[in-house]
């Protein structure tokens, strides 16, 4: 059984246009986060939700929304994609909120923006 | 401003040999450490945490050494086989988590 699954791996779209990647958890963790892995593998924390509530939202821009159902999934929406946008995307989830102890990475999905 | 940084971008070992990676922090109030590994094409996957209060942890056959004077975290890998090929991450907790650059280690058969 996969722990955090994430869809799509793979996404190849044009600028402008909106995608959503989806991330769902299945051990029962109340934290969950979206990262950015840009082409030099730096990992950025994007977003950090807590039980569907907000609680990190780091310099992101607006066109980036998270979106928490039940706090087993945490979807990524991104509007008016760019070419910077391009990155892979890591959904992660953890058992403590902050930051702290294990974080259970996904698969990532690798978005390419044309 | 915050980074955590890593000494060596790349490194390569012989297969049995020890691995040393390192990595330094500039916020001297990050009071945890992590270690990631991430192999090509997958997701990071946690290795070992050091809390500021100590100056070492051992896992099975890694050690992550602590020094606050410096601000200096290392990871130290025995015997390092082929499977340990990956990129390794360094991160900090200082109010929010940052990941340092990677550094990917390469093992030779």
């Amino acid at each position: 059984d996969t722990a955090v699954s994430q869809t799509p791996k793979y996404l190849v779209t044009q600028m402008g246009n909106d995608k959503s990647i989806k991330c769902e958890q299945n051990l029962g963790h109340d934290t969950m986060y979206w990262y950015k892995q840009d082409s030099k593998k730096f990992l950025k924390i994007m977003f950090s939700y807590n039980n569907k509530e907000l609680i990190i939202n780091e310099t992101v821009p607006n066109r980036f929304s998270p979106k928490s159902p039940d706090k087993a999934h945490l979807n990524l929406h991104i509007n008016s994609l760019e070419l910077g946008d391009s990155a892979v995307y890591f959904c992660a989830s953890s058992p403590q909120q902050g930051g702290l102890g294990e974080q259970y990475f996904g698969p990532g999905t690798r978005l390419t923006v044309t | 401003g915050e980074s955590v940084g890593l000494h060596l971008p790349t490194l390569s070992v012989q297969e049995g040999d020890n691995s040393i990676i390192n990595c330094a922090y500039s916020n001297s109030a990050s009071d945890y450490f992590i270690w990631y590994k991430q192999e090509s094409g997958k997701g990071p996957q946690f290795i070992i945490d050091i809390r500021s209060n100590m100056d070492k942890r051992q896992g099975q056959r890694v050690t992550v050494l602590l020094n606050k004077t410096v601000k200096h975290l290392s990871l130290q890998i025995a015997a390092t086989q082929p499977g340990d090929s990956a990129v390794y991450f360094c991160a900090e907790m200082g109010g929010k988590l940052i990941f340092g650059q990677g550094t990917e280690l390469s093992v030779k058969p």
